[in-house]
């Protein structure tokens, strides 16, 4: 089982700041098949990036996604106030449907 | 738009069972895999199971193989999850979400509380 491990646990950030979240995985996963979600209190979390880079429907090109191997970031180039949450990568699969989440990141304010 | 309402939740006591629904709407069910993902207070994101669209393959995380069945019914377009053997660590909120490789749409949860 791949284990997602997200560093660092809170980030302390000014609004217009640059955020760099990693997600590091136990063993190598498929580009295709890594994702990062978004999570605001009282919230369900909401897509973010899929295939590792690629941005869902209707996020800001702020957000942006790379990585491979073992090894992903999420970068919010300039932070808004609504960017301040919790942050998950996923690594998922479809034979048969599975995911694993890391235990997240979250950007606050400093 | 595509919405997935839960329903189901409540308050049970350890060792009973309790079955959680997902109704969706906006989107042509049967063409994509569902799943359930759950939030204990205060916690992360912890999948619990998926199911293609054809109930052909299931996944099932290692803490509830063998308690909980998910299942579908596209001509009701709904989504299932059957909890037995509920335990105190089974507390949590349960989301049911679209999958298309990533999951991509989310209801707003249904609460299970396992409690004497």
């Amino acid at each position: 089982e791949i284990v997602l491990t997200q560093s660092p646990g809170t980030l302390s950030l000014s609004p217009g700041e640059r955020a760099t979240l990693s997600c590091r995985a136990s063993q190598s996963v498929s580009s295709s098949y890594l994702a990062w979600y978004q999570q605001k209190p009282g919230q369900a979390p909401r897509l973010l990036i899929y295939g590792a880079s690629s941005r869902a429907t209707g996020i800001p090109d702020r957000f942006s996604g790379s990585g491979s191997g073992t090894d992903f970031t999420l970068t919010i180039s300039r932070l808004e106030p609504e960017d301040f949450a919790v942050y998950y990568c996923q690594q998922y699969g479809s034979s048969p449907p599975r995911a694993t989440f890391g235990g997240g990141t979250k950007v606050e304010i400093k | 738009e595509v919405q997935l309402v839960e329903s189901g939740g409540g308050l049970v006591q350890p060792g009973r069972s309790l079955r959680l629904s997902c109704a969706a709407s906006g989107f042509t069910f049967d063409d994509y895999a569902m799943h359930w993902v759950r939030q204990a207070p205060g916690k992360g994101l912890e999948w619990v199971s998926g199911i293609s669209w054809n109930s052909g393959s299931i996944g099932y995380a290692d803490s509830v193989k063998g308690r909980f069945t998910i299942s579908r019914d596209n001509a009701k377009n709904s989504l299932y999850l059957q909890m037995n053997s509920l335990r105190a660590e089974d507390t949590a909120l349960y989301y049911c979400a679209k999958a298309r490789g990533a999951l991509d749409y989310w209801g707003q949860g249904t609460l299970v509380t396992v409690s004497s």
